[in-house]
């Protein structure tokens, strides 16, 4: 069964330091997301981007983050100078893009940890 | 913001016995509502969702029931299993909106 991958699983970083995370949507999703749960926390939407551009952004997504698809498979998340309050597990997610209610498919996360 | 709340933040059941999970929306504006299910460690997986037109939906052992009137959506499982013991979210989202907003989530425990 096609599922969504991420890479890495873990990553330390140290407090203003770039990071990207990595994510394999699922091959013939046209939509692609990215959420961020802080530990102890709710699932939060940050992203969803959509034909090569960001299609909606929560106010969580400030100037310090970017996505990317810098492939026909990759999608990425770059944090430019990383915070200690960025420590936290990032889900990628991607949908089929046909229809307004479809499910979402999550990958297993990156557990972020900024010191 | 708590437009979407699951007010048990745990569940304990016995094996075979029904499990049913609550959450409450605040916003009159979700239209489509869906059941994740949560192990340590890895990414929610999708159990069953539900569309506002709807009142109920089944899909095996899960059954979401929708009460828009009470803003209230249900998630029941019968019977239930030791594997079904996860963290278990709802998520809901409006309109034209991609973006899933999320419960805090019931952590379902079912005792062999």
């Amino acid at each position: 069964e096609p599922e969504v991958t991420q890479t890495p699983s873990h990553q330390v970083t140290q407090m203003g330091q770039e990071v990207i995370l990595r994510c394999v949507p699922i091959s013939n999703h046209l939509y692609f997301y990215w959420y961020r749960q802080i530990l102890g926390q709710k699932v939060e939407f940050l992203v969803s981007f959509y034909n090569n551009e960001i299609s909606e952004k929560s106010e969580i997504f400030d100037d310090q983050f970017s996505v990317e698809r810098p492939d026909g498979s990759n999608f990425t998340l770059k944090i430019r100078s990383t915070k200690l309050e960025d420590s936290a597990m990032y889900f990628c997610a991607s949908s089929e893009g046909l229809t307004r209610q479809e499910t979402q498919y999550f990958g297993p996360g990156t557990r972020l940890l900024v010191l | 913001d708590q437009q979407v709340k699951q007010n048990s933040p745990s569940l304990s059941v016995q094996e075979g016995r029904i499990s049913i999970l609550n959450c409450d929306y605040t916003n009159s504006m979700f239209d489509y509502f869906l059941w994740y299910k949560k192990y340590p460690a890895e990414g929610p997986t999708f159990l069953i969702s539900i569309s506002s037109i709807k009142d109920k939906n089944e899909d095996g052992r899960f059954t979401v029931f929708l009460n828009k009137s009470a803003k209230h959506l249900s998630l029941h499982i019968v019977p239930s299993q030791p594997g079904d013991s996860a963290v278990y979210f709802c998520a809901a989202r409006a309109g034209s909106a991609r973006q899933l907003t999320f419960g805090s989530g019931t952590q379902l425990t079912v005792l062999p």
